[in-house]
């Protein structure tokens, strides 16, 4: 049962223009998100979060956006850059109770931004 | 400031061989994971630990163990490799466990199990 998925294996941007990398999930008890990016032969790195009491969180060319309703978050990259070529990584998790911080990640989406 | 720093960056098994990945952090975070990535798939949490002294198992940790010994390092144990172990481990660190301290991973061990 994947709680979280990621269902765009793939993305392909023109420099410039905007990205949106999209996620869902299924389970309504998850009250945060996260996006990581992921380099080769890195680990992944955070990105943006966002709280399940917003609907929106803004760092930069960077922005998520929450519909608890839909259950689903997206990611906007404006402007799209070469070196945000990478992989994205939607993750869930809960804020308390034993959850020690552990997430769901998602399967995660290939980003080309071409020059 | 290194991080997390994990070893070996690559490592060939043979079926039923045994190996440790380890893992270590410079940041004093208590909380810290070893997650495991397998092709086109997402992380997976392997076994977790809020503490020196204190582990817990995640989603798959059927294969693995851990000690958590000391606050800066958490090395994950293979005790009997088998083919399904092939993937790529990734090791991080929180501050907190809650939603605004977010996860600082290692690069990652490649292992392969023949």
């Amino acid at each position: 049962d994947q709680q979280v998925k990621q269902n765009s294996p793939s993305l392909s941007v023109q420099e410039g223009r905007i990205s949106i990398l999209n996620c869902d999930y299924t389970n309504s008890m998850f009250d945060y998100f996260l996006w990581y990016k992921k380099y080769p032969a890195e680990g992944p790195t955070f990105l943006i979060s966002i709280s399940s009491i917003k609907d929106k969180n803004e760092d930069g060319r960077f922005t998520v956006f929450l519909n608890k309703s839909a259950k689903h978050l997206s990611l906007h990259i404006v402007p799209s850059q070469p070196g945000d070529s990478a992989v994205y990584f939607c993750a869930a998790g809960y804020a308390g109770g034993t959850s020690y911080g552990k997430l769901t990640f998602g399967q995660g989406t290939i980003l080309t931004v071409h020059p | 400031n290194a991080g997390v720093t994990q070893t070996p960056k690559f490592r060939i098994l043979k079926i039923g061989q045994s190996m440790t990945l380890q893992c270590t952090q410079d940041m004093n975070h208590n909380y810290m994971y070893w997650y495991r990535q397998d092709p086109g798939m997402g992380l997976k949490l392997i076994y977790y630990s809020v503490g020196a002294g204190i582990t817990d198992k995640g989603e798959v940790p059927n294969g693995y163990n851990v000690s958590r010994s000391t606050t800066e390092d958490f090395p994950l144990r293979l005790e009997l490799a088998a083919p399904s172990q092939t993937s790529v481990y990734f090791c991080a660190s929180s501050y907190s466990d809650r939603g605004n301290s977010p996860l600082h991973f290692g690069n990652g061990t490649r292992l392969t199990v023949t």
